[in-house]
């Protein structure tokens, strides 16, 4: 079966760059959900989209930006990256059906040195 | 404040001696409670969906059973291969954007 795919798996960046994480949901699932995971930590909610608009906001810093497209896949725009910010990024979709559960993809680690 | 909290953080078992995990909640109005495992640098895999008090699921080695205040994931003669993290979630009624509030986890270790 089709599962969420994130690209790339592996990231490196320097201090004060940007960087743009992506994100194919499963077919016909209308509903992104991106998270955050420090190590040893459980998965912080960054933000949320709904048929392409945001529905949701969690603990998301201003320097980030995130958007879905027209094909339902999603990126999440890092700016002015910080070294806090070195975490594993997890993309999950579901589809709009009450109870229906998060599936998430194997994530981006991300390493700002 | 939605709330989710496991316990015990850390759990060692050896290969065979069956154990629960704990998983408590405080949410305004329960939608669904899910549990995920999680291995090392992985995404979490979903595992089970409980909507209501009382109600129970089963996955091999696996059962889930919830309460109004609680759920407890039971692990039956467990293997090696059942390491992994587990992370319960909630899903509350007032959260427009249905966001999903997971709890810290529970690292589990089965030796053989």
């Amino acid at each position: 079966a089709a599962g969420v795919i994130q690209s790339p798996r592996h990231l490196i960046k320097e201090k004060r760059e940007t960087a743009t994480l992506k994100c194919y949901p499963i077919p016909r699932h209308d509903t992104v959900y991106w998270y955050q995971q420090g190590p040893g930590q459980d998965p912080q909610f960054l933000i949320s989209f709904y048929e392409k608009m945001q529905s949701d906001k969690g603990s998301i810093p201003d320097r980030f930006s995130a958007q879905q497209f027209s094909d339902y896949h999603s990126e999440l725009n890092m700016s002015s990256l910080e070294l806090g910010d070195s975490a594993l990024y997890f993309c999950a979709s579901r589809p709009d059906r009450e109870n229906s559960p998060l599936h998430f993809g194997n994530g981006t680690r991300l390493t700002v040195t | 404040e939605d709330q989710v909290t496991q316990s015990p953080e850390a759990l060692r078992l050896q290969e065979g001696e069956s154990s629960s995990l704990n998983c408590s909640y405080t949410v305004s109005g329960l939608r669904g409670l899910f549990w995920y495992r999680q291995d090392p640098g992985k995404g979490p895999e979903f595992l089970f969906t409980l909507y209501s008090a009382g109600e129970e699921k089963e996955k091999e080695r696996l059962k889930a059973t919830l309460t109004k205040k609680e759920s407890f994931l039971h692990i039956t003669a467990p293997k090696p291969e059942d390491s992994a993290t587990y992370l319960c979630a909630v899903q509350a009624s007032k959260n427009y954007g249905q966001n999903f509030v997971f709890g810290p986890g529970t690292r589990l270790s089965v030796l053989p």
